[in-house]
């Protein structure tokens, strides 16, 4: 069974702080991707990464696939309240679909 | 698009009472999911479709749980009867396609399910 762990569960910062969110298994995913789910809304995707090693950057945001594509963090730098929400990184699994982790809640006070 | 419509958004309902949820992808998607979210097990998947065909229903809790899909734009999520334990909120999602690394969900707002 292929599985993601996300760590840290809940995280809590002031605005302005850099943060770093993981996502790690003990198998190998094609690809992975995170999403991002505000209070009452569904998860929206933010970055597909394919392969290992990739770094990708969206505004404040750095996505990085581990080089064994088991593992993916999510860097923030200089959080801002509108960074708050349930981080959600999910592999594309053995039969396409997409397997997702339990996310990390983040919440950042101005 | 208006993207994948979901309804109701809130829904309160008494235990043993049938509840049904409603899904519209988006048109031109051939994959649709049904999702049940919770603290303490996150985001499970509890059906998917392809071209209106269930491919894989092993996430379905028990038999309460039933899904449909009669067309292309339509989707339904019944349970009945229903439990307390079955409070949580739905989440429905459609793809383009399965499989093509740089495809992703699109979700549905959801709707939060309370059973008393």
């Amino acid at each position: 069974t292929q599985l993601l762990e996300q760590s840290p569960q809940f995280l809590s910062i002031q605005e302005g702080e850099n943060l770093t969110v993981y996502c790690n298994s003990s198998s190998v995913f094609s690809s992975l991707q995170w999403y991002r789910q505000e209070p009452g809304e569904g998860p929206v995707l933010l970055v597909t990464v394919v392969t290992g090693g990739e770094v990708k950057k969206l505004k404040r945001l750095t996505f990085q696939f581990g080089d064994a594509r088991k593992d993916s963090s999510l860097h923030i730098t200089a959080a801002q309240p509108g960074d708050t929400g349930l981080y959600l990184c999910a592999g594309r699994g053995s039969q396409g679909n997409l397997i997702f982790g339990k996310g990390t809640k983040l919440s950042v006070k101005p | 698009d208006a993207g994948v419509i979901q309804s109701p958004r809130h829904e309160v309902t008494e235990m043993g009472q049938e509840v049904t949820l409603r899904c519209k992808p988006i048109s031109g998607h051939d994959y649709l999911f049904w999702y049940r979210q919770t603290m303490m097990r996150g985001l499970e998947l509890l059906i998917y479709f392809n071209n209106n065909v269930p491919i894989d229903d092993s996430g379905m809790p028990e038999d309460r749980f039933s899904a449909k899909m009669p067309n292309a734009s339509f989707s339904t999520l019944k349970i009945q009867p229903s439990e307390p334990r079955d409070s949580a909120v739905y989440f429905c999602a459609s793809s383009l396609l399965l499989g093509e690394s740089n495809y992703g969900y699109t979700f549905g707002s959801g709707t939060r399910l309370t059973v008393v």
